[in-house]
């Protein structure tokens, strides 16, 4: 079965570079979430989407972050402009409906230099 | 509200030797309560979950916890810890109509020969 696919695995770009992360949720799931792990914070929220509409977006940075579920098979996070605050592992999951166990990707490493 | 603390930033065992990784949690309603598994460069993986049927869950790997709602905890145990079993464990809590998944800031197991 095909889990959560997220891309690129890798992203190094400079600063100020718009950044775009791509997100494929298991066929069939309605809820998508985005989250940020670093060291420093670990795990962390950002946005999760319910049958295509975001419902909770209080995780999101500020206004350099945002995404998008145009269809209920695609999401993207973008950072406009990146800044080497932002460097961490990315990772997208979703799940069948909001209170049922996530499936997460394998994550989008990004590094802002 | 609701929160989840592992007790053990690091946990250290031989092979062979069980494994207990600790978990308290606060809800202020009827939590369902998961552990998952990030080895390293990985999304994270669940192991198993609770969602107020029997008390004590197994899951995947040899895994099991158990929930005990006089103590709030929610701790993980294997018998027999293997080599393939280092990895980061984070427990992880939601609760009501859930609406968003509380992390545990991570326990990393190390297995030693």
């Amino acid at each position: 079965d095909a889990g959560v696919i997220q891309s690129p695995r890798h992203e190094v770009t400079e600063m100020g570079q718009e950044v775009t992360l791509r997100c494929k949720p298991i066929s069939g799931h309605n809820s998508l979430f985005w989250y940020r792990q670093t060291m420093m914070r670990g795990l962390e929220l950002l946005i999760y989407f319910n049958n295509n509409v975001p419902i909770d977006d209080s995780g999101m940075p500020e206004d350099r972050f945002s995404a998008k579920m145009p269809n209920a098979s695609f999401s993207t996070l973008k950072i406009q402009p990146s800044e080497p605050r932002d460097s961490a592992v990315y990772f997208c999951a979703s799940s069948l409906q909001l209170n049922q166990p996530q499936h997460f990707g394998d994550g989008t490493r990004l590094s802002i230099l | 509200a609701q929160s989840v603390t592992q007790l053990d930033s690091h946990v250290s065992v031989s092979e062979g030797t069980p494994v207990l990784l600790r978990c308290n949690y606060s809800s202020s309603y009827s939590p369902s309560l998961f552990w998952y598994v990030q080895h390293p460069n990985k999304g994270l993986q669940l192991l198993l979950k609770y969602t107020s049927a029997a008390t004590l869950v197994k899951g995947i790997n040899g895994f099991e916890a158990e929930f005990k709602k006089s103590e709030t905890s929610f701790h993980l145990t294997k018998p027999s810890a293997h080599m393939s079993d280092a990895a980061e464990y984070f427990c992880v809590v939601s609760a009501g109509n859930f609406n968003k998944f509380y992390f545990g800031s991570g326990t990393k197991l190390n297995v030693k020969p």
